[in-house]
């Protein structure tokens, strides 16, 4: 059965960098595009970022583009997500999808919280 | 492209009929899918391409409309479906945006 596990949260200050991970099991990662999604407490969903199966191809949210990376690789079954000069209003739980054909995300993993604070 | 949702809240009876409708600023042909979110866990695939069923998802949710305007309905809720529900266009991107959530709570 498909798995996603995040990991990497944790308490950053305003500034600095952090490095989430996604381990992917139960299917073949690289056929598939994968999204970031993230959720700051309380609130609603906010899509982050998405890479394409091959990787040829990353999208970023306004919010996020040129601050935070997407990579993967194919060989650990792993997404990443790089993330540099955090805010705090970064602060959420940052969830990894596996996509359904057509982008919709069909799996996701338990999230992984990332509180920026000083 | 922004999507809203109605209601924001809405308070149900198990058994009742509940619509949540989403309207995108713009057309975005059947593009659009349904979440259901639940406390303190992940968004859970429900609706993709306005009106197709994920599997394993129950019958009781059916989706409809392409353009603009977009329903989900619950057809009999049920105690497992109190949840907050997102709708998600996939049309023109990046971004891939989210409504605002509509929350289904008890009556």
């Amino acid at each position: 059965q498909v798995q996603l596990v995040e990991s990497g949260g944790g308490v950053v200050q305003p500034g600095r960098s952090l490095r989430l991970s996604c381990a992917a099991s139960g299917f073949t990662f690289s056929n598939y595009a994968m999204h970031w999604v993230r959720q700051a407490p309380g609130k609603g969903l906010e899509w982050v970022a998405l890479i394409s199966y091959d990787g040829s191809v990353t999208y970023y949210a306004d919010s996020v583009k040129g601050r935070f990376t997407v990579s993967r690789d194919d060989s650990q079954n792993t997404l990443y997500l790089q993330m540099n000069g955090l805010r705090p209003e970064d602060t959420a739980v940052y969830f990894c999808a596996k996509e359904r054909r057509g982008f919709y995300g069909e799996h996701w993993g338990q999230g992984t919280l990332v509180t920026v604070s000083s | 492209i922004q999507l809203t949702q109605s209601p924001s809240s809405l308070s149900a009876s198990v058994g009742d009929r509940v619509t949540i409708t989403c309207r995108a600023s713009q057309g975005i042909s059947s593009d659009l899918a349904w979440y259901q979110q639940k406390p303190g866990k992940a968004p859970k695939l429900l609706i993709y391409a306005a009106s197709t069923l994920q599997s394993g998802v129950p019958s009781r949710f059916s989706g409809s409309g392409s353009g603009t305007d977009f329903t989900l309905t619950i057809s009999s809720l049920q105690p497992e479906d109190f949840a907050t529900y997102y709708c998600q266009q996939l049309n023109s991107y990046p971004p891939f945006t989210f409504g605002p959530g509509t929350k289904v709570d008890i009556k």
